[in-house]
């Protein structure tokens, strides 16, 4: 069985420009999330999706943070325009139950992760 | 909110036990993770405890469940070279799980 796939790897861009990460969770897996992951830090959540429902983004920075994911399948996540403060890894994960629903246990299967050098 | 701590270095000999700890700060946290990042990978979970629970094995795994003073520690007996790696903590609270910072753990030879 695959696992949660992420592109690109790395990325370097100069600041003010756009960029995007993909996303393809484990296959049957309706929760998605997207974290971000600061040097040094443990990974914090930016957006959690039930199918394609965003059901929790109250940690994506909205005025140049943006996400979708349609058909409730590949997530895009979207920066314009990145800042400095921007450089991290961005994480994708997936499980295959709701959070809190029946049968969680909060197993999240999480990709290898898009780094980001904003120069 | 909730607040997950770790110490964030560890060394280790080789053969020796672990014991990775932390603290949070929420008593109605009902899953408690530990998970583990090899370089350049992502997160991948080692074991889980149910909040009821006060210990569970897995191996060479042993988590502890102090609840009172809400600690979790994990203990990783005859620690190999390929143990190292970071170990974040992680606690379920509702609708979020909250990671710790992570404690790397260092082998020593």
């Amino acid at each position: 069985e695959a696992g949660v796939v992420q592109s690109p790897r790395y990325k370097i861009i100069e600041k003010k420009q756009p960029v995007a990460f993909w996303c393809n969770p484990i296959s049957g897996h309706n929760t998605l999330y997207w974290y971000l992951q600061n040097l040094g830090q443990g990974p914090e959540l930016l957006i959690r999706y039930e199918n394609e429902e965003a059901v929790d983004d109250s940690q994506l920075p909205k005025d140049r943070f943006s996400a979708e994911r349609l058909k409730g399948v590949d997530s895009t996540l979207k920066i314009q325009p990145a800042e400095l403060g921007d450089s991290a890894v961005y994480l994708c994960a997936s499980s295959s139950s709701p959070l809190g629903g029946s049968g969680f246990a909060g197993e999240l299967f999480f990709g290898e992760g898009s780094r980001l050098t904003v120069l | 909110g909730e607040d997950v701590e770790q110490s964030l270095f560890l060394s280790v000999r080789e053969g020796d036990s672990s014991v990775i700890n932390c603290t949070y700060t929420d008593s109605s946290s009902t899953y408690l993770y530990w998970y583990k990042q090899e370089p350049g990978a992502g997160l991948q979970l080692l074991t889980y405890i149910f909040s009821n629970m006060d210990m569970k094995q897995d191996q060479r795994l042993t988590v502890l469940l102090n609840k009172k003073d809400k600690h979790l520690s994990l203990r990783i007996a005859d620690t190999q070279t390929g143990d190292s790696a970071i170990y974040f903590c992680a606690v379920y609270r509702g609708d979020k799980i909250i990671f710790g910072k992570g404690t790397r753990l260092h082998i020593l030879p």
